[in-house]
């Protein structure tokens, strides 16, 4: 592994489903982030850990939950998926000085 | 509170042609500037970066920007646009750890 990577690549999810999007990183960075983009809004933090052990909320949380059990992954769970949580899902790491963040491949997820 | 502006959600020029890719930012302290690229179904990647010192920094494929703290701006130039720079532009600012604020991008689409 060299990065991030995520997983799936993308998946159609029915509404009220619980759904997990995995994301690995092998940089060894303190701080993960997920991201939801959507067309014209850019990208929105929904929660983010600053090193493993503790989470925060970003700036749409609501209805998805994240741990950090150890360094590498950074789990974001939808505890049961609605329409509106249709997007692609990007989890970044950040580790140097300056906080520029790295960033995986991306989820694609639609939910019907 | 930070923020990020980028002005036009798409930009068009010729293959040769200038680009200007702009962006606004607000700060209450100092920032770290930061411009990524996206290409079609892929994570963002970071073209360039400002922490302190020297204003005009150089990034990769050929594209710079300045940083103005007068004008509060960052911009994106490159002298001679390529059908291979046709991309989704981002600028970031970031003033502490955890915090990372996202423009909402701009559609590079260059014209052979």
């Amino acid at each position: 592994i060299a990065g991030i990577t995520q997983a799936p690549t993308s998946q159609i999810l029915a509404a009220g489903r619980r759904m997990t999007l995995r994301c690995t990183q092998d940089m060894r960075h303190n701080a993960m982030y997920w991201y939801r983009q959507d067309l014209g809004l850019g990208l929105r933090l929904i929660h983010y850990s600053n090193t493993a052990g503790t989470t925060g909320k970003g700036e749409v949380p609501d209805g998805y939950s994240v741990s950090r059990a150890n360094t590498d992954d950074f789990p974001l769970t939808l505890a049961s998926a609605v329409p509106s949580q249709t997007s692609v899902y990007f989890c970044a790491s950040s580790g140097g000085s300056y906080n520029e963040q790295f960033f995986g491949p991306g989820t694609r997820l639609t939910v019907l | 509170a930070q923020s990020v502006t980028q002005l036009g959600s798409h930009v068009s020029v010729s293959e040769g042609a200038l680009v200007l890719l702009r962006c606004n930012y607000s700060s209450s302290v100092p920032p770290y500037l930061f411009w990524y690229v996206q290409y079609p179904n892929q994570g963002l990647q970071l073209l360039l970066k400002y922490t302190t010192g020297a204003t005009l920094v150089k990034g990769i494929n050929g594209f710079e920007a300045e940083f103005k703290k007068s004008e509060t701006s960052f911009h994106l130039t490159k002298p001679s646009a390529h059908m291979s720079d046709a991309a989704e532009y981002f600028c970031a600012v970031s003033v502490n750890f955890n915090k990372f604020y996202f423009g909402s991008g701009t559609k590079l689409n260059v014209k052979p």
